[in-house]
C-alpha cells in the first residue's frame, strides 16, 4: 500500500503568514507523529496523536503551533504568525500496533514539507 | 533523559574504503530501542534497523554492521566496501519501551563516497 505522503513538499512563507502542512498516514494506522528538522540537525519531536486524541504536544515550541487529527487519520500541523526561525523541515510518521505481544511498533516516515519563512 | 550523540559530522571516504559512524547514547531506562536511519538528498528516513536494549549481538545485514555496547553505550554503524550510493545522512536514534515510543535523534553523520 502507500506510504506515508505530506504536502506540499516545499512551502515558502512571509515572516507573519499563517501554513497549514498536511499529513496523510498509512491506512489504518494509529499512531500519528510530527517531528520538526532544522538545517543540519537531527529530527525533534513535536506532538503525538492517537487516533484523534491528541496525547503529548510537549514538544510544540510556541503557542503558534497547533496540530490536530480530527477524525483520527489526516492530520494538519498549523502555524500562525511564522517566524523565520520556523524555516525547517516537518516530518510526519505513522505506526500501529501489529501483531499481539509486538512490543515496537515502527515509525514510517512521510518525505516531509520543506518551510522557509522569507 | 535520554540523548543521541553522533561526534562525526561529516566523513569523507574513498568508494570502497570500509567506514565506521559512531553513536553514542544516554538513558536511565533499562529497556529501549536503537535504530539507524538514512537520509538521502530526497529527504525520506529510511529505517536500517532496530536493536532492543536486551540483545547485544552484533547484526550484519550485507555491507552493512552494526555493533552494540552496552558497556560503553555504544551502537556503531559500519559499512564495508562504501559506495557512491551510500552517500547520505545517517542518523542513529533512541526510543523508550514505555508510552508511545517517540524517537529522539542525534544530530547525524553526513557520509560523502566519492569514485
Amino acid at each position: 500500500g502507500a506510504g506515508v505522503s505530506q504536502s506540499p513538499r516545499y512551502k515558502v512563507a512571509k515572516r507573519g503568514q499563517d501554513v497549514a502542512l498536511r499529513c496523510d498516514p498509512i491506512s489504518g494506522h494509529v499512531s500519528l507523529f510530527w517531528y520538526q528538522q532544522a538545517l543540519g540537525q537531527g529530527p525533534e519531536f513535536l506532538t503525538y496523536f492517537q487516533n484523534e486524541a491528541q496525547l503529548d504536544k510537549s514538544g510544540l515550541p510556541s503557542d503558534r503551533f497547533f496540530a490536530e487529527r480530527p477524525e483520527g487519520s489526516v492530520s494538519t500541523l498549523k502555524i500562525q504568525r511564522t517566524q523565520q526561525e520556523d524555516s525547517a523541515v516537518y516530518l510526519c510518521a505513522s505506526s500501529s500496533p501489529g501483531s499481539e505481544g509486538q512490543l515496537f511498533y515502527e515509525q514510517y516516515f512521510g518525505p516531509g514539507t520543506r518551510l522557509t519563512v522569507t | 533523559a535520554q540523548k543521541v550523540t553522533q561526534a562525526q559530522t561529516e566523513i569523507s571516504v574513498v568508494e570502497k574504503e570500509d567506514v565506521t559512524l559512531d553513536c553514542v547514547y544516554e538513558t536511565r531506562d533499562t529497556t529501549y530501542y536503537l535504530f539507524w536511519y538514512k537520509q538521502p538528498p530526497s529527504g525520506e528516513l529510511v529505517f536500517l534497523i532496530r536493536r532492543n536494549s536486551f540483545d547485544e549481538q552484533n547484526e550484519i545485514s550485507g555491507r552493512y554492521s552494526w555493533n552494540f555496547q552496552k558497556s560503553t553505550s555504544s551502537f556503531n554503524f559500519t559499512i564495508t566496501a562504501s559506495q557512491v550510493v551510500d552517500s547520505a545522512v545517517y542518523f542513529c536514534a533512541l526510543s523508550l519501551n514505555t508510552g508511545f515510543q517517540k524517537l529522539v535523534f542525534g544530530t547525524g553523520t553526513r557520509l560523502l563516497v566519492s569514485p
